[in-house]
């Protein structure tokens, strides 16, 4: 079954407290990218990657780290989490550019306290 | 960078009515549509898309339409169902910001009611 899947899927940490949301896909997807969701603002894009080891920051990269060093996995890494990271977080990879066929993980829920 | 608006942030209607919602992107540059629907607790997927070369395109009850002149988009549902029900966004990507970032509009919380 093509999927995304994401890990943990809730999290409760406190500030300054490094943490890594793991994002893996078996569709052999070039493309992926992270997500954050907050109410009022729809989605925003933090990080993509169009292939392994090749990662631009989206608009609002601030405070998060990504790594691709194989195609299946895109770990977002929060070296120092603050409560304004506080999100529902969301992983997605797609067939090509732009964005095509667009498959999204199922969600982590961070909460930073 | 591209922005998106989405207007209405909410939208009733009765089961059977259309629905229409409406984004406008800045960037004249962009070149691909997505729209997603997002029900409640569940990941956005992927409903209906359009390409800067087309105008209109329609999937049974779900049809996008693109004005390049105006810079909008829109999503109409007919005969609408109360399982419509969701969050819907719609998206643009341009590869002026970037390679190909996609940036979304804000939701409209759409409610069919029986």
């Amino acid at each position: 079954e093509a999927q995304v899947t994401q890990n943990p899927r809730y999290l409760i940490t406190v500030t300054g407290k490094k943490l890594t949301v793991t994002c893996s896909q078996n569709m052999n997807h070039e493309y992926m990218s992270w997500y954050r969701q907050d109410p009022g603002l729809g989605l925003r894009q933090i990080y993509y990657s169009m292939n392994v080891e090749v990662t631009d920051k989206g608009d609002v990269p601030e405070g998060y780290k990504v790594s691709r060093k194989e195609k299946r996995n895109f770990p977002l890494i929060l070296e120092s989490p603050s409560p304004n990271q506080t999100s529902l977080y969301f992983c997605a990879s797609s067939l090509s550019t732009p964005w095509r066929e667009q498959y999204f993980g199922p969600g982590t829920r961070l909460t930073v306290t | 960078g591209e922005n998106v608006e989405q207007h209405p942030s909410t939208l009733s209607v009765q089961e059977g009515d259309s629905a229409v919602i409406k984004c406008t992107y800045s960037d004249s540059a962009s070149n691909y549509f997505p729209w997603y629907k997002q029900e409640l607790g569940k990941r956005p997927q992927l409903i209906i898309d359009i390409r800067s070369n087309v105008g209109e395109k329609k999937d049974q009850r779900i049809a996008v339409t693109l004005n390049k002149t105006a810079k909008h988009f829109s999503l109409h549902i007919t005969e609408t169902q109360p399982e419509d029900s969701a969050v819907y966004f719609c998206a643009a990507s341009s590869p002026n910001t970037g390679f190909q970032k996609l940036v979304f509009g804000t939701g409209t919380r759409l409610l069919v009611s029986p």
